[in-house]
């Protein structure tokens, strides 16, 4: 596909679940970010992936939240042992080269934790 | 710290002029981008700015002082379809780009 894709779009789980969230990013896109969005409120960073480089996992909540980068391609956040406030959606955007400050959304997963 | 300020909500009539401004405090402060996003989408790019002064996209423009550490998004000729939330975000020399908490636009016809 030309755009960015995320799967699943939506995702419901009882409390104390793992759950894997995946993004496919652009075709060709060197960097990779994952952000989490709460109902009505901002995009908090989470991670990001530039090329070959070591993530910068700066934004990570807790030693809860892991995500990696396969093959510089498909990136999956996973989230441990799932907790209420863990209910957001989260998006994946791509970027090309140096060109971060134009990223290129996915539309979002919807997790929700019961 | 790094933070962005824009105000929560904004509302103007159809065909009118709205500006949605934006003031940073951030270290390395290489740009500010604008975004959109409609209920239930996901955010679209639709400008940066580099260095001071306007560009012009269209219906849109957006405007930067460095300086100032201001910037604002303006939108002319309203549409309906132009009502989202709309994020002005910094970006630096760590290659990530933060977000402010967004305007939500309220168009009235």
């Amino acid at each position: 596909g030309a755009g960015v894709s995320q799967s699943p779009s939506n995702k419901v789980t009882e409390k104390g679940k793992d759950v894997e969230l995946r993004c496919d990013p652009i075709s060709g896109h060197t960097a990779l970010y994952w952000y989490r969005q709460s109902l009505g409120q901002g995009l908090e960073f989470l991670i990001y992936f530039q090329g070959n480089s070591a993530p910068d996992k700066s934004g990570l909540p807790s030693d809860r939240f892991s995500a990696e980068r396969t093959g510089g391609s498909v990136s999956t956040l996973t989230i441990q042992r799932t907790q209420q406030e863990d209910s957001a959606v989260y998006l994946c955007a791509s970027s090309y080269g140096q060109a971060y400050y134009e990223q290129y959304f996915g539309p979002g997963t919807r997790l929700t934790v019961t | 710290g790094q933070s962005l300020e824009q105000p929560s909500e904004v509302t103007a009539v159809e065909g009118a002029i709205v500006q949605i401004n934006c003031t940073y405090q951030t270290s390395g402060f290489y740009g500010l981008s604008w975004y959109q996003q409609h209920d239930g989408g996901a955010p679209t790019f639709l400008s940066y700015n580099a260095l001071d002064g306007l560009e012009e996209t269209g219906r849109f423009s957006s405007f930067l002082s460095r300086s100032d550490s201001y910037g604002y998004l303006l939108l002319q000729e309203l549409q309906m379809k132009d009502s989202a939330s709309y994020f002005c975000a910094a970006s630096n020399r760590d290659d990530k780009i933060i977000f402010g908490k967004g305007t939500r636009l309220h168009i009235l016809p």
